[in-house]
């Protein structure tokens, strides 16, 4: 089945420094996304792409859909103590019997120091 | 506006005990409907997802089950649990274009 890669698993930054992770695919995806989950809650979508190249923002958060399809890439830039908890990508392929599913990377989990 | 309800938050159980937990979801109609399993704080896992009512799909074989007796209604069970079971449960449903919407999921302890 499809899998995910997603790297770093952690990282330790100090405040106000810039983050970078990424999630690459052995499949193609038509559909990226970027979820957050804080401790004890469900996953919070951040940024949702739909084309190859597409680059899209969203406050500090930047993301990019990678041409090839079979990769994306998050930024967070000036960091912030509630930037804390996991990263995850997601891919996904609209249409036919993908039926809405999700493909989940094993999560990247961010540390901020104050 | 849309929302989504999981519970019971948190169950501790002892093996070979029965599980029942519950998803509704609120303000749409006929939604795809998914249950993710989250083991030590790290990636989801698909267990099963509902396109409809009674319409069930495993995607793993395991040792739970999946009803959706309801348009609204998601319910992820077991008859008998191990202590493998044990994890983060997490409903969701298809709120837009690939997009999944998630509940706050139900942590489940098995001793």
């Amino acid at each position: 089945g499809q899998q995910l890669n997603q790297s770093p698993q952690s990282m330790f930054i100090q405040e106000g420094e810039d983050v970078s992770m990424n999630c690459t695919s052995s499949s193609i995806f038509n559909t990226w996304l970027w979820y957050k989950q804080d401790p004890g809650e469900g996953p919070v979508l951040l940024i949702a792409l739909y084309k190859a190249g597409e680059l899209t923002s969203n406050g500090r958060l930047t993301a990019q859909f990678g041409i090839t399809r079979k990769d994306s890439f998050l930024n967070i830039s000036a960091s912030i103590p509630s930037d804390v908890g996991i990263y995850f990508c997601a891919g996904g392929n609209a249409g036919g019997t993908s039926y809405g599913k999700l493909t989940f990377g094993q999560g990247t989990i961010l540390t901020v120091h104050p | 506006s849309q929302t989504i309800h999981q519970w019971p938050a948190t169950l501790v159980q002892p093996v070979g005990s029965p599980l029942s937990l519950e998803c509704t979801v609120e303000g749409t109609s006929n939604p795809n409907l998914y249950w993710y399993r989250q083991a030590a704080g790290r990636g989801l896992q698909l267990l099963f997802y509902s396109v409809g009512i009674g319409q069930i799909s495993s995607e793993v074989p395991q040792n739970l089950s999946a009803s959706r007796p309801q348009d609204r209604q998601f319910i992820l069970s077991s008859k008998k649990l191990l202590l493998s079971d044990s994890g983060f449960y997490l409903c969701a449903w298809k709120a837009g274009a690939n997009v999944l919407t998630f509940g706050a999921g139900s942590r489940l302890t098995v001793l």
